[in-house]
């Protein structure tokens, strides 16, 4: 199986609302990644979990907090967010020079 | 610190050749390639570790030039399933993807 799931596909939030995005991989990768995607843009590193702890914050900010239950399992809980938080947010895995991401879930702020 | 890509777009006929250019002002530890369809996520499609390194399967390679800290993507005898955008991935820090900086893409198309 070397499938990164994500849910759910489409989101619309307002921005007092409180939402999560979650993303599953059942390859026993030890590293799980955060992408945020604009139209017609690189995909933009959030953050890294390396064994379940985070590794890397790429001065994201608050209204965005990551969470890794245990080693299938990655979350991004969203608070407060603002428009131009609209993006295509992705959840990757890697393992053994592969990478592998998620199908995305793509978020709409209104 | 972004990788630069070159060209920014091309427009194939299939059959054609292409050949896509990525390349950093910082040495690089790693080149990853992505290609990504309007709509889907990036799929990987081959990482480089070594410097003169190069890599294939089916009619899609790459090769890796340390020196000159720039990789290159070599696309032969296009096919339709080609088109999408790509892009090079690079990685300054040591082990694996831990932090992985996509570069600006490159917009391909293939008509028949």
């Amino acid at each position: 199986d070397t499938e990164v799931t994500q849910t759910p596909k489409h989101l619309v939030m307002g921005m007092t609302n409180k939402k999560s995005l979650k993303c599953e991989q059942h390859m026993g990768h030890r590293a799980m990644y955060w992408y945020k995607q604009k139209a017609k843009k690189p995909p933009e590193l959030m953050f890294v979990y390396s064994y379940e702890k985070l590794s890397i914050n790429e001065s994201v900010p608050s209204r965005f907090s990551p969470e890794c239950p245990n080693s299938s399992l990655l979350n991004l809980h969203l608070h407060a967010l603002q428009p131009e938080d609209s993006a295509l947010y992705l959840c990757a895995s890697y393992s053994e020079e592969t990478q592998y991401f998620g199908p995305g879930t793509r978020l709409l702020v209104l | 610190q972004q990788p630069v890509q070159s060209p920014q777009a091309v427009i194939l006929r299939e059959g054609e050749d292409a050949v896509i250019n990525c390349s950093s002002s910082k040495a690089l530890y790693s080149v990853h390639w992505y290609r990504q369809k309007h709509g889907e996520a990036p799929v990987f499609l081959m990482i480089l570790l070594k410097g003169g390194e190069q890599k294939g399967h089916e009619k899609i390679s790459a090769s890796f030039n340390e020196k000159k800290q720039q990789s290159s993507l070599y696309l032969t005898a296009s096919q339709l399933s080609y088109s999408g955008t790509y892009f090079c991935g690079t990685e300054r820090d040591g082990y694996n993807t831990d932090k992985l900086i996509f570069g600006t893409g490159t917009r391909l198309q293939v008509f028949p």
